[in-house]
């Protein structure tokens, strides 16, 4: 069964803080791997990874995938309190043009 | 700017009616998804779509059935609601290529049902 697994949970810090948050993957056919951030409303697109190694960066988020060990990290420095949201790893499997979600992590940014 | 527009922010209903949810966009994707999201489950799929009046379960469809009749449009259906499908409803389309940037998802719809 494909799996997706975010760690941590919950995760509370102060502004000002980096913060490293994890995306771990189990599935059959690997295409591409996403990020999403969800505050009160819809989640909102951050990044799509497909090739290990490169790093994509926008602002002071950026992400990483590593194919041969089955995980992503999403970075996030100089943390503000807008960052504080739901964010949300999935996966899309090939050929099967949906995705698996992971739990989310719930990230607070107190001031 | 495109849109996935689910039709109500809240619904409260009863145990037992029959609840329609519904997702309208409007960049002519081919698919389209109902998920719901629990607090330390994720984002679970119901049920999705490639094309109009074509539908395939997700992960957990018990209880659930949906409608596409125009490709535009997507409902979800609770036939008898209970407790247990409270929860946040999230639509999301997308398109069929290759190469798509994931989904566009809708607000949600925060169902509770009493």
């Amino acid at each position: 069964e494909d799996k997706v697994v975010q760690s941590p949970l919950s995760l509370v810090v102060h502004e000002g803080d980096t913060v490293t948050l994890n995306c771990s993957y189990e599935v059959t056919n690997f295409r591409s791997l996403l990020w999403y951030k969800q505050e009160k409303k819809a989640p909102t697109f951050l990044f799509m990874l497909t090739s290990s190694g490169i790093e994509k960066k926008s602002g002071r988020l950026s992400s990483i995938l590593d194919k041969k060990e089955l995980f992503s990290i999403l970075n996030i420095t100089a943390t503000q309190t807008g960052d504080s949201a739901i964010y949300l790893c999935a996966v899309e499997v090939q050929g099967a043009q949906k995705l698996v979600f992971g739990q989310g992590t719930r990230l607070t940014i107190n001031p | 700017d495109v849109k996935v527009t689910q039709s109500s922010r809240y619904l409260v209903k009863r145990t037992g009616e029959k609840v329609f949810l519904e997702c309208v966009q409007d960049m002519d994707h081919e698919n389209m998804f109902w998920y719901r999201q629990d607090p330390g489950l994720g984002l679970r799929l119901i049920y999705f779509s490639y094309d109009v009046k074509m539908k395939e379960k997700g992960d957990i469809p018990e209880g659930y059935s949906v409608s596409r009749e125009k490709k535009e449009r997507f409902s979800l259906i609770l036939e008898s609601a209970s407790t247990n499908q409270t929860s946040m409803y999230l639509c999301a389309s997308s398109l069929a290529t290759q190469g798509h940037d994931g989904y566009t998802f809708g607000s949600g719809t925060r169902l509770t049902v009493v």
